[in-house]
């Protein structure tokens, strides 16, 4: 079976870090693209960050740009997103998508919950 | 940086046929993909490419696209169609870089 999990999530304080991770499975990890993209309660779905298969094109939504990292590990079949300097408005669901010829994102994992709070 | 424009909430009556609009300059360059998600659910692509559809994806699904704007049509909409729908695309640039609409809810009467 096809399959994303994410896992990472949870409760931080505004300035802190948290390493979310997404466990593929059932499929060719390295011959896909992936991205991250994350939803806001109750708000619509926001795009990023994208890395190629070989991570030689890495790129990042404004909003993130400069405080999270994107990574994967072709070996271990994972993808990696590090956050950094979180803020409160970075508080959303986050989940991982395969990319499916830069025409849409195929598969989607169920997503890791990330809270910034003090 | 590129923007895509849904209205955010459109109804059918059971049976019938309803049009969700997408409009964003980068759609005169590239395809939209939409997405089905429904409470509590993760997204699920209904559309991508050139109105090609995913295996699962109904066939009363059909996508289409003319200058600025991308559609998502359903064909005799269906109970278990009534969810929230979001369209994306690449930017404008043609980097690697994606926006998503801020989402359609459609409710099916």
């Amino acid at each position: 079976e096809v399959q994303l999990v994410e896992s990472g999530g949870g409760l931080v304080e505004p300035g802190e870090s948290l390493r979310l991770s997404c466990a593929a499975s059932g499929f060719s990890f390295s011959s896909f693209g992936m991205n991250w993209v994350r939803q806001a309660p109750g708000k619509g779905l926001e795009w990023i960050s994208y890395i190629s298969i070989s991570s030689s094109t890495i790129n990042y939504a404004d909003s993130v740009k400069g405080r999270f990292t994107i990574s994967r590990d072709n070996a271990n079949n994972s993808l990696f997103l590090q956050m950094d300097s979180l803020r409160a408005e970075d508080t959303a669901l986050y989940y991982c998508a395969r990319d499916y010829r830069h025409d849409g994102f195929d598969i989607w994992g169920q997503g890791t919950m990330v809270t910034v709070s003090s | 940086s590129s923007e895509l424009t849904q209205d955010p909430a459109v109804s059918v009556a059971l049976g019938q046929t309803v049009t969700i609009t997408c409009q964003g300059n980068n759609l005169r360059r590239f395809f939209a993909s939409w997405y089905q998600q429904k409470p509590g659910q993760a997204p699920v692509l209904v559309i991508y490419g050139k109105n090609q559809r995913p295996s699962g994806t109904p066939d009363r699904f059909s996508g289409s696209s003319s200058g600025d704007t991308a559609s998502l049509t359903i064909t005799g909409a269906q109970a278990e169609d009534e969810a929230d729908y979001y369209c994306n695309s690449r930017d404008y640039t043609g980097n690697l870089y994606w926006v998503f609409g801020g989402g359609t809810k459609l409710t099916v009467l």
